[in-house]
């Protein structure tokens, strides 16, 4: 099993409409997790940290689910810029890195 | 402020060269990382240092890839006898410290091995 999971997609989204994703992690003593977005052929960049309470940035809210070891996203009324691979960071404790899943794709169509 | 910088930008070499990449991070940034990143395929981790700590070697493919970073500054990363299935994106990413903060990226080195 892979340490972190991600649906691959795409997720073919209507502009205007919801759309929510998981991420699964292996590793229960995991501590920090973080979603990042990348267009195609640029950078990760980060798109926000995930806090146990959850918490929301805009159209944008992100989940923990530490009994079911899981983060969640959900953009809300999607639109057509959010088009991108979202990936999913999990700290593991062992070693002390950052591990990436390998990204949900979302596109949004007029 | 000045974001990571990742020289050179494009590489293409003949297999078996040996070719060396760049990353200067963020000024301050203690953690540096390395991936990888093939066409349509999530980041790879090669190799990840933390301030004078020996650093986790644990993602490099081969003993051909080796990394080195001076201080908290600048970090070099080679690839010997390169092959075909080296080519890929070569990113690198620095942070404040260890892994609760934030990773910032460079824009990457995309090398093709012909």
């Amino acid at each position: 099993r892979k340490e972190v999971e991600q649906d691959p997609g795409p997720f073919n989204v209507p502009e205007g409409a919801t759309v929510a994703f998981n991420c699964t992690y292996s590793n229960s003593a995991s501590q920090s997790f973080f979603w990042y977005r990348q267009d195609c052929r640029k950078e990760p960049k980060l798109l926000m940290s995930v806090y146990s309470s959850g918490n929301e940035d805009g159209r944008f809210t992100a989940q923990l689910n530490r009994a079911s070891q899981y983060i969640s996203l959900l953009i809300r009324d999607s639109k057509l810029s959010d088009s991108a691979t979202y990936l999913c960071v999990v700290n593991l404790p062992a070693g002390n890195k950052l591990t990436f899943g390998g990204g949900t794709r979302v596109l949004v169509k007029p | 402020g000045a974001g990571v910088s990742q020289s050179p930008s494009n590489k293409v070499t003949e297999k078996g060269k040996d070719v060396e990449l760049r990353c200067d991070p963020i000024s301050g940034h203690t953690a540096l990382y390395w991936y990888r990143q093939s066409l349509g395929q999530g980041l790879e981790f090669l190799i990840y240092f933390q301030g004078n700590s020996a650093p986790d070697k644990s993602g490099l493919p081969s003993d051909r890839f080796s990394a080195e970073r001076t201080g908290e500054s600048v970090s070099t990363l080679t690839i010997q006898r390169t092959q075909q299935e080296d080519s890929a994106v070569y990113l690198c990413a620095s942070s404040a410290q260890a892994t609760y903060n934030e990773q910032f990226f460079g824009p990457g080195t995309r090398l093709t091995v012909l």
